[in-house]
């Protein structure tokens, strides 16, 4: 049973295409995120969602648009995309309040051509 | 702001031995947990533990356990009887009751087990 699935697990595409990445959780948690891994396996945030309500939004380019159509779902969508944009981005979910760890899924590796 | 410093890019152990890996921390919230996550070669990531900033014990699942000095902002992570399936990278992480509920990481310490 996967708790946090993120699909595609692999994206290759050219420069200046528009791509999604989708992510479902069946945890029954109230809140969702993405981060992101850059080459030197640093973690950012970018963006979380707390009941479909957008909380965070990091100086992130506005390119990059999350949509979340319900408390299980958080996609995460890019337009134009650029070299800089190759990395891993994590999905992940957990419950409101600081003493809940976040469930990640397992990734998805972008390269862009 | 929060900041999580893990000064130690590659620490290397031998099987069954004991490693600490260190993590400070920087924060102006009163309340905040400190987690740990494992991110083995194959790269998801994984929980390992959880320290509250209230809780007056240190906190222990299995092998692992974590060395929580407040005054010193460090949260360590104690690995005992190392395995061989040991062997990834490690992440402390911060998340505070101001910080909405995000998580900020540290850059990591890569761990090899040695057989």
């Amino acid at each position: 049973d996967t708790a946090v699935s993120q699909t595609p697990k692999y994206l290759v595409t050219q420069m200046g295409n528009d791509k999604s990445i989708k992510c479902e959780q069946n945890l029954g948690h109230d809140t969702m995120y993405w981060y992101k891994q850059d080459s030197k396996k640093f973690l950012k945030i970018m963006f979380s969602y707390n009941n479909k309500e957008l909380i965070i939004n990091e100086t992130v380019p506005n390119r990059f648009s999350p949509k979340s159509p319900d408390k299980a779902h958080l996609n995460l969508h890019i337009n134009s995309l650029e070299l800089g944009d190759s990395a891993v981005y994590f999905c992940a979910s957990s419950q409101w309040g600081s003493n809940q760890p976040q469930h990640f899924g397992d990734g998805t590796r972008l390269s862009i051509l | 702001a929060q900041k999580i410093t893990q000064t130690q890019p590659g620490m290397f152990v031998q099987e069954k031995e004991a490693v600490t890996l260190d993590c400070t921390y920087d924060t102006s919230d009163q309340s905040y947990g400190l987690f740990w996550y494992k991110q083995p070669s194959s790269g998801e990531m994984i929980f390992l533990i959880y320290q509250g900033s209230y809780d007056e014990q240190n906190a222990t699942e299995g092998r692992y356990s974590l060395n929580f000095q407040k005054a010193r902002k460090s949260a360590n992570l104690v690995i005992s009887a190392s395995q061989l399936g040991d062997s990834a990278m490690y992440f402390c992480a911060m998340r505070g009751t101001a910080s909405g509920s995000r998580l900020t990481f540290g850059e990591g310490t890569q761990l090899t087990v040695n057989p």
